[in-house]
């Protein structure tokens, strides 16, 4: 069975600064999806970014990028130039084929004024 | 386009009464799928439905269920409701089922059980 760990349930940076989110997982599938989801206060997850496990490059969304490190089962989220509307929990999750869906249990991240 | 919706927001049951949550997703999804997140489990996968049929089933008990109509919209239900069923409940939909498929979620149910 998959399991996803995130293993700092609470992180707080000042605004402006860069923040990394730490994200494991294990499976012995080969070809799998790693998504990092943002849940805000209103509740909503939404999709921040997701990489594709055959693709060497890491992905990248705007101030949003991640370090995937295959061989170590290591998937962290990189937040570059923090905002307050950055404030949520943040939720690693791990898909492969048709599977169901495996979250990590979040980090509450928190960007002061 | 309307995003997922969930209904009710809120909810208060007591203990042994049953419930119903709605799910309405995005036009055109034919995948919704279920999780239930509370603070000491974090998010855990209930079911996942496409063309009204049951593709996968988390590790709950039968007290839990659900169905989806031929327009896509999705129900679960909670019968017996235990105390330890207090949680918020989301819902998601995707076009298809497939580990590349984005997910839209909807902004969850809140059940209270008293």
């Amino acid at each position: 069975a998959q399991t996803v760990t995130q293993s700092q349930p609470e992180m707080s940076v000042q605004e402006a600064e860069t923040v990394t989110l730490s994200c494991t997982y294990d499976t012995s599938e080969n070809n799998y999806y790693l998504f990092w989801y943002k849940q805000p206060p209103s509740r909503q997850m939404i999709l921040v970014i997701r990489q594709e496990a055959y693709k060497q490059q890491n992905a990248t969304e705007n101030r949003f990028s991640v370090n995937f490190q295959k061989a170590a089962k290591s998937f962290s989220l990189k937040i570059s130039d923090s905002q307050l509307g950055d404030t949520a929990m943040y939720f690693c999750a791990f898909r492969a084929g048709a599977q169901k869906l495996v979250f990590g249990q979040g980090t509450r991240l928190t960007i002061n004024p | 386009k309307a995003g997922v919706t969930q209904t009710p927001r809120y909810l208060i049951k007591t203990r042994g009464q049953q419930v119903t949550l709605s799910c309405s997703p995005i036009s055109g999804h034919r995948s919704v799928s279920w999780y239930q997140q509370t603070p000491g489990q974090g998010l855990q996968f209930l079911f996942e439905y496409f063309s009204e049929t049951q593709r996968n089933k988390g590790n709950f008990p039968g007290r839990f269920s659900g169905r989806q109509f031929s327009n896509s919209r999705s129900e679960m239900n909670v019968s017996t409701l235990e105390l330890g069923d207090s949680a918020l409940y989301l819902c998601a939909s995707s076009l298809f089922i497939g580990q590349n498929e984005k997910l839209f979620f909807g902004s969850g149910t809140q059940l209270s059980v008293l």
